[in-house]
């Protein structure tokens, strides 16, 4: 089926510094979403990116979507210890109706 | 409250004891899914279903058993549990389909599994 590959699989940061994960596909996407998982958590939905080229921003969060829509980042600016989590993208699978999850990027905060 | 409840949330089995993991939702939601999460290998796909009696086989079938008798529920079956099934289990419910946008996950909790 299809794939989305995600990178890295873990980061550690110094609390203040920013944080990016990159989320790749072989296809193009119709849309992308972002999830969080805290430790011990289920994942919960951040935000869904759909047009080509988009940006969002969710507070110190920016998701930006590819102009060829097969790849996607969230970028964190200034890390803060509530940021600590599993960040995974997700992406149509090989039906409309599946969603497809990348491998996720394990983020520590250190204080 | 809108949510999707899976039970039991932790159980301990024992290898070819036959297991039932429970899901509901009550948003009404169309699409139901079932994932297993593994360290480094992310959250997989192991089934799912469109609507009532429709469902279909995800990336990681093999071992399980899925039925979809009322919209609201979406109960997983391992017939004959093993080792190598021992997991955390989600949920999954959307409203629709990609690309309409409408294929928003809400997650359970999880269920921990672990297969002596």
């Amino acid at each position: 089926g299809q794939q989305v590959m995600q990178i890295p699989q873990y980061q550690h940061v110094q609390e203040g510094e920013d944080f990016t994960t990159y989320c790749n596909s072989s296809t193009t996407l119709s849309n992308i979403q972002w999830y969080k998982q805290r430790p011990g958590g289920h994942p919960v939905f951040l935000i869904q990116l759909v047009k080509s080229g988009e940006v969002k921003k969710q507070k110190r969060l920016t998701f930006q979507f590819g102009e060829a829509k097969k790849n996607s980042s969230l970028h964190i600016t200034a890390t803060q210890t509530t940021d600590v989590g599993t960040y995974f993208c997700a992406g149509p699978g090989g039906s409309a109706w599946q969603l497809t999850f990348g491998s996720g990027t394990q983020l520590t905060v250190l204080p | 409250e809108a949510q999707v409840t899976q039970n039991p949330r932790y159980l301990i089995t024992v290898t070819g004891k036959k297991l039932t993991v429970t899901c509901s939702q009550n948003m009404n939601h169309e699409y139901m899914s079932w994932y297993r999460q593994d360290p480094g290998l992310g959250l997989r796909q192991i089934y799912y279903s469109m609507n009532v009696e429709v469902t279909d086989k995800g990336d990681v079938p093999e071992g399980y058993k899925v039925s979809r008798k009322e919209k609201r529920n979406f109960p997983l079956i391992l017939e004959s549990p093993s080792p190598n099934q021992t997991s955390l289990y989600f949920c999954a419910s959307s409203l629709g389909k990609a690309p309409s946008g409408a294929n928003v996950l809400t997650f359970g909790a999880g269920s921990r599994l672990t297969v002596l």
